[in-house]
């Protein structure tokens, strides 16, 4: 069993739809990181969390370390919020990331 | 500011050849943490380096190695290349150590083995 499962592993949505897209981790965590990945591998960071709730513009992001769960969502999307967006929870042992495979999203127009 | 770059974005290479993919840390940042992302999976931790020492390796054999410079930029050198290192490969740097700082990638190499 993988220690990182997002889900759902793809996403289609019509622009404007709430996006929500979850991550379960099975290993104690220091930090849990969300990231966006486009076509052609480039990664941007879009948060680092601890505990609680970040804003970011459309994006929130939100964990609970008791349950071992992160969400990520995206409200009014746009087709430019089209990427994979992947969960990297860091390792309390070792304070090295683990990638979840990612979660694919599409937003038509 | 300039942002993390690697060098080159793509290259085939012949299985038992041996490769150096290169990585510029973004300004300031003293880590860099390599990455091997197979097609369709998520990054796997391969190493990672802070103040020219290794700093945790993930689970790769040791044909894997790396350096990392005065000026912090950093270097992976694959040998004996197998058909499975087929992927992309990322670099990621950062302020510190500890995985809360914020991490930031470069563009990727795209490694092909024949």
């Amino acid at each position: 069993k993988n220690e990182v499962e997002q889900s759902p592993q793809n996403l289609t949505a019509q622009e404007g739809e709430f996006i929500t897209i979850n991550c379960s981790y099975s290993v104690g965590i220091s930090a849990l990181h969300w990231l966006q990945q486009h076509p052609g591998g480039g990664i941007v960071s879009l948060f680092m969390l601890s505990s609680g709730k970040k804003k970011h513009g459309r994006l929130i992001a939100t964990i609970n370390i008791q349950e071992k769960h992160s969400s990520l969502h995206i409200t009014a999307s746009h087709p430019r919020d089209s990427a994979v967006y992947i969960c990297a929870p860091a390792h309390i042992d070792t304070d090295k990331l683990i990638f979840g495979t990612g979660t694919r999203l599409q937003v038509f127009p | 500011e300039t942002g993390v770059t690697q060098s080159p974005t793509h290259l085939i290479k012949t299985r038992g050849q041996q490769v150096t993919l290169r990585c510029s840390s973004q300004s300031g940042h003293n880590t860099v943490s390599w990455y091997q992302q197979a097609l369709g999976q998520g990054p796997q931790f391969i190493f990672q380096y802070y103040r020219e020492e290794e700093n945790g390796r993930g689970n790769f054999p040791p044909r894997f190695s790396g350096l990392q410079f005065p000026n912090y930029s950093s270097e992976l050198n694959v040998n004996a290349l197998e058909l499975d290192d087929s992927a992309l490969y990322l670099c990621a740097s950062s302020l510190g150590l500890a995985a809360s700082y914020e991490q930031y990638f470069g563009p990727g190499t795209r490694l092909t083995v024949t």
